[in-house]
């Protein structure tokens, strides 16, 4: 079975342009997590959907960063405009029930000079 | 923040087996211990989680204390593909999140 499935794996920008990340969960799955790493400050959860619906976006750093989760198969991460310290590995992670364990993507490393 | 206390960083010789403490000494009643990690540029991968019981799968096992304060994760025959980060999170089993500490990073000699 295919896991969750980020694109682009690497992304490299320059300061104020605007960057999506996109994730494609596990079928079935009903919910999906985004995470972003960096060596500072570790694995930070940013916002999280069930059923489609945000639940708790509390993380989302500032108004630059926009998630959207439009139906079951597909969720976006957009971050506009970008800053060099957006830069980082995001991970985007899905669930096959209400609490239940996460399934990671293998992120995707963004870099904005 | 997390709610847990873990070494950060453990050796452990290949084939022995590789013992992972977590501390969680204000965990509440509902609250389940789980285990992640983290090998080098990937994804967190799902190892193992437990309320009360000591609980086994085919990659570790879980031993919670009796007070429920404190946890191991086992790795019965670590090897050099073992070598990660392993995060020990707590969370209610009804609560969707799941927040990650700094883990322990765990070498594995050959």
């Amino acid at each position: 079975d295919a896991g969750v499935i980020q694109s682009p794996r690497h992304e490299v920008t320059e300061m104020g342009q605007e960057v999506t990340l996109r994730c494609k969960p596990i079928s079935g799955h009903n919910s999906l997590f985004w995470y972003r790493q960096t060596m500072m400050r570790g694995l930070e959860l940013l916002i999280y959907f069930n059923n489609n619906v945000p639940i708790d976006d509390s993380g989302m750093p500032e108004d630059r960063f926009s998630a959207k989760m439009p139906n079951a198969s597909f969720s976006t991460l957009k971050i506009q405009p970008s800053e060099p310290r957006d830069s980082a590995v995001y991970f985007c992670a899905s669930s096959p029930r209400l609490a239940g364990e996460l399934f990671f993507g293998e992120g995707s490393r963004l870099t904005v000079l | 923040d997390a709610k847990t206390t873990q070494p950060p960083s453990m050796d452990c010789a290949e084939g022995r087996a590789a013992n992972l403490p977590c501390n969680h000494s204000t965990i509440s009643g509902n609250e389940y211990v789980y285990w992640y990690r983290q090998i080098h540029s990937q994804g967190p991968q799902y190892i193992i989680h437990g309320l009360k019981n000591n609980e086994t799968n085919e990659m570790a096992s879980l031993i919670i204390t009796e007070d429920r304060k404190s946890s191991t994760l086992i790795l019965p025959h670590a090897t050099l593909r073992d070598t990660a980060v392993y995060y020990c999170i707590v969370r209610m089993n009804r609560d969707d999140k799941i927040i990650f500490g700094k883990g322990t990073r765990l070498h594995i000699l050959p």
